[in-house]
This record gives C-alpha cells, structure tokens and sequence, in this order.
C-alpha cells in the first residue's frame, strides 16, 4: 500500500499568512493526488486534484505542485474561513490513502 | 442540485451489522463511482472501498475485507455499505462521496452518517 505522509501536523498562522502543507508518498503516484479541507463536525469539501487543478468554487489562494512523491498545498493568503484540517489523498492505486492531517490554528 | 443523502444515525451492538444507505440525486447515478469514507471520533479519514454503480464490482481496503459489502440499487440510485461483526473501533462518521470517471477527486459527498458500537 502506498504511504502518505503529511507536515506539518499542526500549523499555527494569522491571517494574511502565507501557509504551506507538504504531502510525501511512499513512491511515485505521478500527479494522482487531491487535497481536501475538512472543518468540525462536516464533511471534506475537495479543493484540488490531480495535485495542481483547482476545483470549481475554490479561491484562487489555493495552489497545489508537485508530482512523484513531493506536493505542497499553498494558501497564499490565509483568511479566517481557512482555518480547518487538511487531508492529501492519493489515488494513483487501490487503497487509496489519506494523509494524517494538518490542522491549521490560529496564532 | 448533485447530492448524496445518507441514513441516519445508527447504535449497534458488538458483533452485529449495519447497513448504511446514500442516495444520489441531480446527475447520472451510473457515471460516477461512489466511495466509503470513514472517520473515527478525533481521528483522520480511512478509505473502505468503492462500488461502480454501473455494473456493481467493488473494491475494498484489505483491512475490511470479509467484513464489508458495497451493494447498489440503479431503480433508486441509491448505494450501500454494509459492515458486519462489529467492534468498538468501528465506531465512527461514515460518508458516501462520489469520483467522475476521469478522477477528479471526491468531490460530492454526504453529510456522513455515524455509527456507534456499544454493548
């Protein structure tokens, strides 16, 4: 089974921060990852996929790069709505696994 | 609108099932595989399985196999995962979520339904 693994675990920022989450794979998944935020008590809600595009609704201060087994999601400019969990994803092959999560908190 | 509507809340005892329900509704039923998803209380999210709605083949994490069915009804557009010999760990927030075809992610999913395993 393809590892995922995510840093940092918790990330404390302010508002206007520019923040970077980093998603490792155990080996290559080419560009087969997404990235999802997920607050209290809701479902995940899809941000990006195939590692770089941007789902339809998204602001732009998200971004995502990489590919292989290196990705980073970006918040450009982190706004109060933003802070939540955030999970990677991959889904180059069965199982698909999630990261652990990086929980962004306010500083 | 594109929905996934799940059952409610269920409370079972260790060693029995459950059957956990997620209707589709506002896009084409057969052309999106359908995901399970859950989340234990304070944990991260662990991937169970997918069904094809299409033709109904599955595929599930080792860790459920044996123990999990993923089943789905096309006259309802409706999917289903049941979880049998339930234990403590089980307990936690399912969620249906739906993958188009060219896998853009999940990008539609249920309000999630939670399942508590107590004696």
């Amino acid at each position: 089974d393809i590892q995922m693994t995510q840093s940092p675990s918790t990330l404390s920022a302010s508002v206007g921060d520019r923040v970077t989450i980093t998603c490792r794979a155990s080996q290559s998944i080419s560009s087969w990852l997404a990235w999802y935020q997920q607050k209290p008590g809701k479902a995940p809600k899809l941000l990006i996929y195939k590692a770089s595009s941007l789902e339809s609704g998204v602001p732009s201060r998200f971004s995502g790069s990489g590919s292989g087994t290196e990705f980073t999601l970006t918040i450009s400019s982190l706004q109060p709505d933003d802070f939540a969990t955030y999970y990677c994803q991959q889904y180059n092959s069965y199982p698909w696994g999630f990261g652990q999560g990086t929980k962004v908190e306010i500083k | 609108q594109v929905q996934l509507v799940q059952s409610g809340a269920e409370v079972k005892k260790p060693g029995a099932s459950v059957k956990v329900s997620c209707k589709a509704s506002g896009y084409t039923f057969t052309s999106y595989y359908m995901h399970w998803v859950r989340q234990a209380p304070g944990q991260g999210l662990e991937w169970m399985g997918i069904i094809n709605p299409s033709g109904g083949s599955t595929s599930y994490a080792q860790k459920f196999q044996g123990r999990v069915t993923m089943t789905r009804d096309t006259s309802t557009s409706t999917v289903y995962m049941e979880l049998s010999s339930l234990r403590s760990e089980d307990t936690a927030v399912y969620y249906c979520a739906r993958v188009g075809i060219v896998l853009e992610g999940m990008d539609v999913w249920g309000k999630g339904t939670t399942v508590t395993v107590s004696s």
